[in-house]
């Protein structure tokens, strides 16, 4: 079975464009979450979808991020306008809901902005 | 505040010998995970241990949970080069996400 896919591996921004990361869950699960990981804050939780409906859209990422489910199997996370502070990795993570699950990441997608 | 989070931030060991990685949380949980993370690479889960078990293994690993104290630890016993990565404790609270604490930087020398 094929994992979580994540596309591009890399990215290289100027200030102030617009970027989108893609991420294709695992066949079959229901949840899916968007991840920003630096090596100051560890993990941060950005958004996150049940059956494509939006649960949790990241609090202080709200402004300038916006990840949307435009099917079971396909997501996106758009950053505009990208700044220097957003440089890091993204990782996308998928799970079943059935009770206790476990999350199927991706190898993320890192972010530089200039 | 870190709602999970592991009590060192780095730890080395020589080749063979056992290490043990803590993790401490702040709230009643449904489960503690352990993730570890390689380099170039996400998280991939270890061990998932649930609040009514005290103690799981997987092969070289073991995992405990106490949850009068808050704290879960996570062993690898005969450790290899490949068990270098970060380490991450991750807790359930049922909301259908995890927490994950900031992570330990296992480096296993040779």
């Amino acid at each position: 079975d094929a994992g979580v896919t994540q596309t591009p591996r890399h990215e290289v921004a100027e200030k102030g464009q617009t970027i989108i990361l893609k991420c294709e869950p695992v066949s079959g699960h229901n949840d899916l979450f968007w991840y920003r990981q630096t090596k100051i804050q560890g993990l941060e939780l950005l958004s996150y979808f049940r059956s494509k409906s939006l649960m949790e859209d990241g609090g202080a990422f709200k402004d300038r991020f916006k990840a949307e489910m435009l099917n079971s199997s396909f997501s996106t996370l758009k950053i505009q306008p990208t700044e220097p502070k957003d440089s890091a990795v993204y990782l996308c993570a998928s799970s079943l809901r059935l009770g206790v699950y476990e999350q199927y990441f991706g190898p993320g997608t890192r972010l530089t902005v200039l | 505040s870190q709602l999970a989070e592991e009590n060192l931030w780095a730890l080395s060991v020589h080749e063979g010998e056992s290490v043990t990685v803590n993790c401490s949380y702040k709230t009643s949980i449904t489960a503690l995970q352990w993730y570890r993370q390689k380099s170039g690479e996400g998280p991939a889960q270890l061990i998932l241990i649930r609040s009514n078990e005290r103690e799981k293994r997987n092969g070289r690993l073991r995992a405990t949970l106490d949850t009068s104290s808050q704290s879960s630890s996570l062993s690898i016993t005969a450790t290899r080069c490949e068990d270098t990565a970060v380490y991450f404790c991750a807790t359930d609270l049922n909301q259908g996400k995890l927490i994950f604490g900031q992570g330990t930087k296992l480096s296993i020398k040779p």
